[in-house]
């Protein structure tokens, strides 16, 4: 089946301007992250959603992020004012979640360079 | 606050040899431990989860440990080969209650050589 997609794959932007960026996730999968991850950096937690709870937006950096899901299905995380330091490749993952150890399921990524 | 350590300098061997990876972490108290492998230009991709019952998990060529006391996960690659050579990631997972957000190591580059 399908994996988790995400779109654009690259993304190049103008400082000063907004960008989505779009998370398909597996279907049936009720948890849904994003992280991000800078050049030759680690992956730094960004959001989290579980099924219809409310989600842990404890990882974004500033208010300048948020993120959706409808339901179960497609996650967008948008980025407004856009600065260089946003720069990065920024990954999303689908987990069944049903039991809190199941393992993640990423995407390849939205390298988002702002200029 | 919650840490994890990984090896932050590249691990270079010779084909044929095992690798060993170290997890630490600190201000945790995970009920399971996940590594991932991490290819450049891709997402990573799930390896093996251990649980805290768990001295030592096996997979074909992999073998993960976890010591709850050293609050320690090693993670070993016997026989080596050039197409292990990617980026190795752990994440120790709270499971039960708290909270299901995952957060992982920065990761330890191991470059295997023929």
């Amino acid at each position: 089946g399908a994996g988790v997609s995400q779109s654009p794959s690259n993304k190049v932007t103008e400082k000063g301007k907004d960008v989505e960026l779009r998370c398909d996730p597996i279907s049936g999968h009720t948890a849904l992250y994003w992280y991000r991850q800078r050049l030759g950096q680690g992956l730094e937690f960004l959001i989290y959603f579980q099924g219809n709870s409310a989600p842990d937006k404890s990882g974004l950096p500033s208010d300048r992020f948020s993120a959706e899901r409808t339901g179960e299905s497609v996650s967008t995380l948008t980025i407004q004012r856009t600065q260089q330091e946003d720069s990065a490749v920024y990954l999303c993952a689908s987990s069944p979640r049903a039991t809190l150890h199941s393992p993640l399921h990423f995407g390849n990524g939205t390298r988002l360079t702002v200029t | 606050s919650q840490k994890i350590e990984q090896n932050s300098e590249a691990l270079n061997i010779q084909e044929g040899k095992t690798a060993t990876l170290t997890c630490n972490y600190t201000n945790y108290s995970p009920a399971y431990l996940q590594w991932y492998r991490q290819d450049p230009g891709r997402g990573p991709v799930f390896l093996l989860l251990i649980r805290e019952n768990e001295k030592e998990k096996r997979k074909e060529r992999l073998k993960v440990t976890f010591d709850t006391t050293l609050k320690q996960s090693l993670f070993h690659i016997t026989a080596s080969q050039p197409a292990d050579s990617a980026t190795y990631l752990c994440a120790p997972d709270p499971g039960g209650n708290q909270g299901g957000k995952l957060i992982f190591g920065q990761g330890t580059e191991l470059s295997v050589k023929p």
